[in-house]
């Protein structure tokens, strides 16, 4: 079982629906929560980061996190075609100084 | 702020040469930087883990001699592809991480990568 599962997509939404992106990790010393987007063939972008349990908010861009289940969540509101990327989620335990630990990724195409 | 630059975006060389690649952290410094090789839909595969001033650390079946990195100040690391092949054309992808406590210290920030395709 991999440490950190993301379902691979591809998923297609309308223009101006809400999108919901989700990983599931094994390892319960995972304390901070990234998600990046990445356009393709460019590096990834930093979106949201969250510490520990809870939601964090930023414009169109909701991040959740649920430690008691780990599940992690993105949610994205007014989906515009210019959100079309790579959504990866990524994570790290409490000590710090130490390597990311990446979902897949999910492909993500908001259609006009 | 939190800005990293990768150069060059694209490089294509022949078989059998050496190539560099560099990754500069524009606005903060970064005790820590990464190198990341990803193919085609994948996700990035952690090649190393740079420290300014000390040896990187390779990960798993990652070939040391062959990926050289340098971190030789607190805004610059290289990756030198060194007698590059075919099979070494991939995305390769610095990050950086900053030097601050607290959350900050967690997170990567990415370059925008660089192509690199060995005839």
């Amino acid at each position: 079982q991999k440490e950190v599962e993301q379902d691979p997509g591809p998923l297609s939404v309308p223009e101006g629906a809400i999108v919901s992106l989700n990983c599931t990790y094994s390892n319960s010393a995972f304390q901070y929560f990234m998600w990046y987007r990445q356009y393709s063939r460019k590096g990834p972008e930093l979106l949201m980061y969250t510490y520990s349990s809870g939601n964090k908010e930023d414009g169109r861009f909701t991040a959740q996190v649920d430690k008691s289940s780990k599940y992690i969540s993105l949610f994205i509101r007014d989906s515009q075609p210019s959100d079309s990327a790579t959504y990866l989620c990524a994570m790290s335990s409490l000590r710090g100084n130490e390597k990311l630990t990446f979902g897949t990724g999910t492909r993500l195409t908001i259609i006009p | 702020g939190a800005v990293v630059s990768q150069h060059p975006s694209w490089v294509i060389c022949k078989s059998g040469t050496s190539v560099k690649i560099e990754c500069r952290s524009l606005d903060f410094q970064a005790t820590t930087m990464f190198w990341y090789r990803q193919f085609p839909k994948q996700s990035l595969m952690l090649m190393a883990t740079s420290n300014e001033g000390s040896k990187a650390t390779y990960e798993q079946g990652v070939e040391k001699d062959k990926f050289l990195i340098n971190h030789a100040s607190l805004t610059l690391s290289t990756l030198t592809v060194t007698s590059a092949h075919p099979e070494d054309s991939s995305f390769y992808i610095c990050s950086a991480r900053t030097s601050l406590g607290g959350v900050a210290k967690n997170i990567q920030y990415f370059g925008a990568g660089t192509r690199l395709s060995v005839l």
